[in-house]
């Protein structure tokens, strides 16, 4: 067991390119979790996928983002036109299938992604 | 809106010291209150997590007290050490599915503990 592990750590882009980010959670997690955390603030939910299907996505994610999970194994969260409110940290998380116990499945993040757009 | 209230924004304990971190919620849905810690370029890392139909949960120096109708929870870390200068964040959700997906986090706690 790994842990969450995303990638790039860091990437500084000039507003207006394309991002992307990969995440691969922890093996046999079939639920990942994208969550976006700026300086001073806590993390905020954007989408979560449960197997290859995207079942939530919050207001958060316009239409300028895009995340996928192909095989329901890692996935891609893509900003296109990125903008300097784009600059944050991107964290990836994941779950398992079965409650390992009553307070339900513990969440496990990964330690994110930085993007700065200049 | 926020849903999640936390306070203080900061704090500095002595070595040995009580830390104490409160969060206010305002959507009785929430069933689901978990503490996170989170170390400098780290991702957060759960530390503690109750359900309302308790009071209070204790793990090792760590405990969670609840007050329901208060619609209040807080964390208390006893005998405070300088490896447990960090952010602290309270989050709630509601269980669903038995998976607590989406999480409401407060604004964090910088926690520092001088030795």
């Amino acid at each position: 067991d790994t842990g969450v592990s995303q990638d790039p750590r860091h990437k500084i882009t000039k507003r207006g390119q394309n991002v992307t980010f990969r995440c691969d959670p922890i093996s046999e997690h079939n639920r990942l979790y994208w969550y976006r955390q700026t300086l001073g603030q806590g993390p905020e939910f954007l989408t979560y996928f449960q197997n290859e299907a995207q079942l939530e996505k919050s207001r958060l994610l316009s239409d300028r983002f895009s995340a996928e999970r192909p095989k329901g194994s890692f996935s891609t969260l893509e900003i296109q036109r990125t903008e300097q409110g784009d600059s944050a940290m991107y964290l990836c998380a994941s779950s398992p299938r079965v409650a390992i116990s009553p307070l339900g499945n513990t969440i496990y993040f990964g330690e994110g992604s930085w993007l700065t757009v200049v | 809106q926020q849903q999640v209230k936390q306070s203080p924004q900061s704090l500095i304990v002595q070595k040995g010291g009580i830390s104490i971190i409160n969060c206010a919620y305002e959507n009785t849905a929430f069933d689901y209150f978990p503490w996170y810690q989170q170390f400098p370029g780290k991702g957060p890392a759960l530390l503690i997590a109750i359900r309302p139909d308790v009071s209070e949960k204790k793990e090792g120096r760590f405990t969670i007290s609840f007050n329901k109708s208060a619609k209040q929870f807080s964390l208390h870390i006893m005998d405070s050490q300088p490896g447990d200068s960090a952010t602290y964040f309270c989050a709630a959700s509601r269980y669903s599915g038995g998976s607590n997906y989406k999480l409401t986090f407060g604004k964090g706690t910088l926690l520092t503990v001088n030795p």
